[in-house]
């Protein structure tokens, strides 16, 4: 059965600082990865998607990428209260069933003031 | 989110009734999907519809639940005979061409009392 494993948290960071989030999956074929944001009472929000080995930047956003490792990773810098939320990780899977993607089960985050 | 409507935003029945949830999407998408969240916990894959495939109803915990898709776009989701561990969040998501995630809805929270 594919996979997609997160660390449920919660991870605690003080405002400022780099919020690491990791997040690993199982179908050595997977080609996209993408990261909700999901505050709460609320639904799921793509904030990044990241396709090729390697670092994608938005803003202050990081996605890494290993699929030799078979893991993804989002980096917060000057992490905000705002920040704190739910982040899932998401992975598509080839001819799965189930729809396209499957979601981890998300990390919690806070970012404390 | 944009570009999926979903109603009723909230939801209340009494145990042993019978629900519908709309998901009205934008056209142009390639697929549709339910997704059922319960307080606290991560995304539980219902059904997805893809073109004119015969749905994937995988998920569907019971035979009390059941959707459609009509002309390719509006979808209901119905409950029967509710229960109160029914009580969740119900996600419609869509996807469109190409491996660029979902697009979630803003849910519909039922509370089966």
């Amino acid at each position: 059965q594919k996979e997609v494993e997160q660390n449920s948290g919660p991870l605690s960071v003080p405002e400022g600082a780099i919020a690491s989030l990791n997040c690993t999956y199982s179908d050595r074929v997977s080609q996209s990865f993408f990261w909700y944001r999901q505050y709460s009472g609320k639904s799921p929000e793509l904030i990044m998607s990241i396709y090729s080995n390697g670092d994608k930047e938005d803003g202050r956003f990081t996605a890494q990428l290993n699929k030799a490792s078979q893991y993804v990773s989002l980096l917060i810098r000057d992490s905000q209260p705002s920040d704190s939320a739910t982040y899932l990780c998401a992975v598509n899977i080839m001819g799965g069933s189930q729809g396209n993607l499957i979601f981890g089960k998300g990390t919690k985050l806070s970012v404390k003031p | 989110g944009a570009g999926v409507s979903q109603s009723p935003s909230n939801k209340v029945t009494e145990k042993g009734k019978d629900v519908e949830l709309r998901c009205d999407p934008i056209s142009g998408h390639t697929a549709l999907y339910w997704y059922r969240q319960s307080l606290g916990q991560g995304l539980e894959f219902l059904i997805y519809f893809q073109g004119n495939s015969a749905p994937d109803k995988s998920g569907l915990p019971s035979d009390r639940f059941s959707a459609e898709r009509t002309g390719g776009s509006v979808s209901t989701l119905t409950i029967q005979r509710t229960q109160q561990e029914d009580s969740a969040v119900y996600l419609c998501a869509i996807s469109g061409w190409g491996n660029y995630g979902y697009t979630f809805g803003s849910g519909t929270r039922l509370t089966v009392v």
